[in-house]
């Protein structure tokens, strides 16, 4: 299994209050992700980080900051939490774009609700 | 929004019976990957798919790129208990980005 771990693995939160999940590699990938998965959706891209400091938006970033500060660590902050953040957040990791297609390996998960 | 549409959503089975699932898009894509997820893990690949008509096994997965390059299939053969969980579909949007299908559910009934 790819080292790639989620902390917190639940977290039980109110609306409006801040929210940082964290995603930890020691596969020394240069691209991490963070994805949420709900019912009926699939999993959808949050946002990504293509190096140390590097990131862009996926298809549902709104609501949602990253930070990369280090390869391993890939920070997800929910400034304001709002009931519609209740999902289930995965990590994931890949290696150099180099090549066509470069398998993403996900982390464990974290579930979060937003009451 | 969602481009990929994954059929069915559920599968209710026998064990030992074959399972067939499919992905299909109204874009074009070059790549289509199947993933499963098992309960409380994140995703594991299964196939990679890069090539128009391709077909590709490993084991009892069987999964094929459609030729009009906006589909795909799953196919799993003589089915068993840890086939249970959620298969996704995917295909790239860009260099790196992901779309996922839905995910089809398959339960098995011992």
């Amino acid at each position: 299994d790819a080292g790639i771990t989620q902390s917190p693995r639940h977290k039980v939160t109110e609306t409006g209050t801040p929210v940082t999940l964290r995603c930890h590699q020691t596969e020394n990938h240069r691209y991490m992700y963070w994805y949420r998965q709900d019912p009926g959706h699939g999993l959808r891209l949050i946002h990504y980080s293509y190096g140390v400091k590097d990131t862009d938006k996926g298809e549902v970033s709104d609501g949602y900051s990253v930070s990369r500060s280090k390869t391993e660590d890939f920070l997800l902050t929910l400034e304001s939490a709002t009931s519609s953040q209740t999902s289930v957040y995965f990590c994931a990791i890949s290696e150099s774009m180099f090549f066509s297609y470069n398998e993403q390996f996900f982390g464990p998960g974290t579930r979060l609700t937003v009451l | 929004g969602q481009q990929l549409n994954q059929s069915p959503q559920s599968m209710f089975i026998q064990e030992g019976e074959d399972v067939s699932m499919n992905c299909t898009s109204s874009s074009i894509f070059n790549t289509w990957l199947w993933y499963k997820q098992d309960p409380g893990e994140g995703p594991v690949l299964l196939i990679a798919l890069y090539k128009a008509g391709e077909l590709t096994s490993n084991g009892r997965l069987t999964a094929q790129f459609g030729i009009t390059r906006k589909d795909s299939f799953l196919n799993i053969s003589a089915s068993i208990p840890s086939d249970v969980g959620i298969y996704f579909c995917a295909s790239l949007q860009g260099a790196q980005k992901l779309v996922f299908g839905q995910g089809t559910r398959l339960t098995i009934n011992p």
